[in-house]
């Protein structure tokens, strides 16, 4: 079963920064966050992984609080080409397998 | 960029007949992973393999078989195909140590009949 629980779907106009809550209650202490984005028709991409904190790269940013019971990923001013499923994951390092929840369908309207 | 790419985007099959899904990737990863992804039930791990010869059971391995003679190649049989396998199905590879990054295929999605 997925360690992570996160809305089914969201819309948001383009331009809107949008942010994508998800729920870990019971992850343990080895496990990282990641998100991956699936466009229709396409294999999952993966974005962007953390621990704890913030993390920032070219395409999101990752906020995990302190007690790591939910992550946040935040989408800056979203275009249409950002409407896709993205999951969020829970994964310990040494781990082999990631488990995909249903994901948040993102959808961007004009 | 990391490449992974599928034998087939599309196929069709009849119930009974062995099918062969091939996958390869161009970055010399260890980490190779089969999926199939269902309306509903999201994604799930078929198999995976750390090395070459090397196999592992994901979550539904059942009616599913694996080989791995090429570090770069990862091929998933399916020995007698059922209308339940009809899916779409993911490979991916990654590096040890960073399972959470993985680079999937563009998919194969299978009908059998």
């Amino acid at each position: 079963l997925a360690k992570t629980t996160q809305p089914i779907s969201m819309d948001s106009y383009e331009g809107q920064e949008v942010n994508i809550t998800c729920s870990h209650n019971n992850i343990a202490t080895n496990d990282y966050i990641t998100w991956y984005q699936q466009f229709p028709s396409q294999g999952p991409r993966f974005i962007i992984q953390g621990y704890k904190t913030k993390v920032t790269n070219e395409v999101a940013s990752l906020f995990i609080p302190a007690d790591r019971k939910s992550s946040t990923l935040s989408l800056p001013r979203v275009s249409l080409s950002d409407t896709a499923v993205y999951y969020c994951l829970a994964s310990g390092a040494g781990s082999y397998q990631l488990t995909f929840g249903k994901g948040t369908k993102l959808s961007v309207i004009p | 960029d990391v490449k992974v790419t599928q034998s087939s985007r599309y196929l069709v099959k009849r119930t009974g007949e062995k099918v062969f899904l091939e996958c390869v990737q161009d970055m010399d990863h260890e980490n190779m992973f089969w999926y199939r992804q269902d309306p509903g039930l999201g994604l799930r791990l078929i198999y995976f393999s750390y090395d070459v010869k090397m196999k592992e059971k994901g979550d539904i391995p059942e009616g599913y078989s694996v080989s791995r003679e090429k570090k770069e190649r990862f091929s998933l049989i399916l020995e007698s195909a059922s209308t339940n396998q009809t899916s779409m199905y993911l490979c991916a590879s990654g590096v040890p140590g960073q399972t959470y990054e993985q680079y999937f295929g563009p998919g194969t999605r299978l009908t059998v009949t």
